[in-house]
């Protein structure tokens, strides 16, 4: 199993420039989450999702767009890309919404 | 709101030497914590869950602790390897959303 997939692991963006990151994953969660994490500040939740077609703000979500339209794949937009987006992002998965999470590796995005 | 804290200082210990990291967490007692491992350009990978009602719970060269009345987890590596060095990353349900919220990580070095 891949378990869970994100793409690109590494992006430069101009600021206004606009992105989406990609995530998949293979184990048929129904729960899915996107988080950003900064040095010395954690791993903040960004937005998350409970099944197809249901999606839910986390703790930071201004800025970013996301969509579910399959139990597979949940990727995370950026509309106009700002400094402030400079993060690395992990999307994670979980069976239920209480139980571990599944992480991928990442994407490092900077926007100059 | 709930809230995680970690000792943000790294710790350095010796090869061998039991390592032991707190996370402590501000406000009522969550229904469990989550104890995940992240090392450098990688994604969080989940280690341990402990229930409020258990207070130890231990997997091979790992074991952690539950207090209520302390409002604290301790986790505890014995018999350390310099390939436990990573950021340990604890966890449990808070925030508005109460979805999985993170403490900063505490990065553990072994040194041999």
């Amino acid at each position: 199993n891949a378990g869970v997939t994100q793409t690109p692991k590494f992006r430069i963006l101009k600021i206004g420039q606009s992105m989406t990151l990609q995530c998949a994953q293979d184990m048929n969660h129904n729960y899915m989450y996107w988080y950003r994490q900064d040095p010395g500040m954690g791993l903040k939740l960004i937005y998350y999702s409970v099944g197809a077609g249901i999606t839910d703000k986390g703790e930071v979500p201004n800025g970013y767009n996301v969509s579910r339209s399959t139990t597979e794949d949940f990727p995370l937009r950026l509309e106009l890309a700002a400094p402030s987006q400079t993060s690395v992002y992990f999307c994670a998965s979980s069976i239920q919404g209480t139980g571990e999470l599944f992480f991928g590796e990442g994407s490092r995005l900077t926007v100059l | 709101s709930q809230k995680i804290e970690q000792n943000s200082e790294a710790l350095n210990i010796q090869e061998g030497k039991t390592a032991t990291l707190t996370c402590n967490y501000t406000n009522y007692s969550p229904a469990y914590l989550q104890w995940y491992r992240q090392d450098p350009g990688r994604g969080p990978v989940f280690l341990l869950l402990i229930r409020e009602n258990e207070k130890e719970k231990r997997k091979e060269r790992l074991k952690v602790t539950f207090d209520t009345t302390l409002k604290q987890s301790l986790f505890h590596i014995t018999a350390s390897q310099p390939a436990d060095s990573a950021t340990y990353l604890c966890a449990t349900l808070g925030g508005a959303t109460n979805k999985l919220i993170f403490g900063t990580g505490t990065l553990l070095a072994v040194q041999p």
